[in-house]
């Protein structure tokens, strides 16, 4: 079965520093979906990326997949509070069957 | 637009006891739905997943089961709970037709088993 790892697994930064969270699959990703928690409440949809070197931007964050669609990176620009919370990857593989596996998170503490 | 509803938003039950939780999607027809089990606040493990009424896969062998008995309607239950039950519970909704990937989520259940 598919496994996600994510890196790292906490992270501390000061209000306005940028900041890289990666997920890494040990199979080739069918789709790669980025979700945000904050403590205690159910899951955000952030982005979803498909193709081998897609990249999709929400306001401050930007998400990438590299080419061999193993790997992907979440990027936050100028980190603000309200960015706070646990960033999850979610993957799933072409004979998955309607359902995601996901990496165990990192948890994201931005200092004002 | 689409809502889903969990209940109970916490809940506190001694080993041994049964447990029942409820959700419910509204908005939407024939969604498919997730039940999810997060330990610690970290990762969270596939339970159950559903395609369609009656239709229930399970992931993970345990004492849990889930139903489906109407559309927009996924039950968690156990007749037994054990310590290890204890953790946040959390319920989504996807379309169907292959875009299962986004999923929107309930705001959970946090379940403590003493």
């Amino acid at each position: 079965s598919q496994e996600l790892e994510q890196s790292p697994q906490s992270l501390i930064v000061q209000e306005g520093k940028n900041l890289t969270i990666n997920c890494t699959s040990s199979k080739t990703l069918y789709g790669l979906y980025w979700y945000k928690q904050k403590y205690g409440e159910g899951l955000i949809f952030l982005m979803m990326l498909q193709k081998g070197g897609e990249e999709k931007s929400h306001e401050k964050i930007t998400a990438k997949l590299d080419e061999k669609k193993q790997q992907s990176s979440l990027h936050i620009t100028a980190s603000q509070p309200s960015h706070a919370g646990i960033y999850l990857c979610g993957a799933d593989e072409e004979t998955s069957g309607s359902r995601l596996t996901f990496g165990e998170g990192t948890q994201l503490t931005v200092n004002p | 637009s689409q809502t889903i509803h969990q209940w109970p938003a916490t809940l506190v039950q001694p080993v041994g006891s049964p447990l029942s939780l409820e959700c419910t999607v509204e908005g939407t027809s024939n969604p498919n739905l997730y039940w999810y089990r997060q330990a610690a606040g970290r990762g969270l493990q596939l339970l159950f997943y559903s395609v369609g009424i009656g239709q229930i896969s399970s992931e993970v062998p345990q004492n849990l089961s889930a139903s489906r008995p109407q559309d927009r309607q996924f039950i968690l239950s156990s007749k037994k709970l054990l310590l290890s039950d204890s953790g946040f519970y959390l319920c989504a909704w996807s379309w169907t037709g292959g875009f299962y990937g986004e999923q929107f989520f309930g705001p959970g259940t946090r379940l403590t088993v003493l």
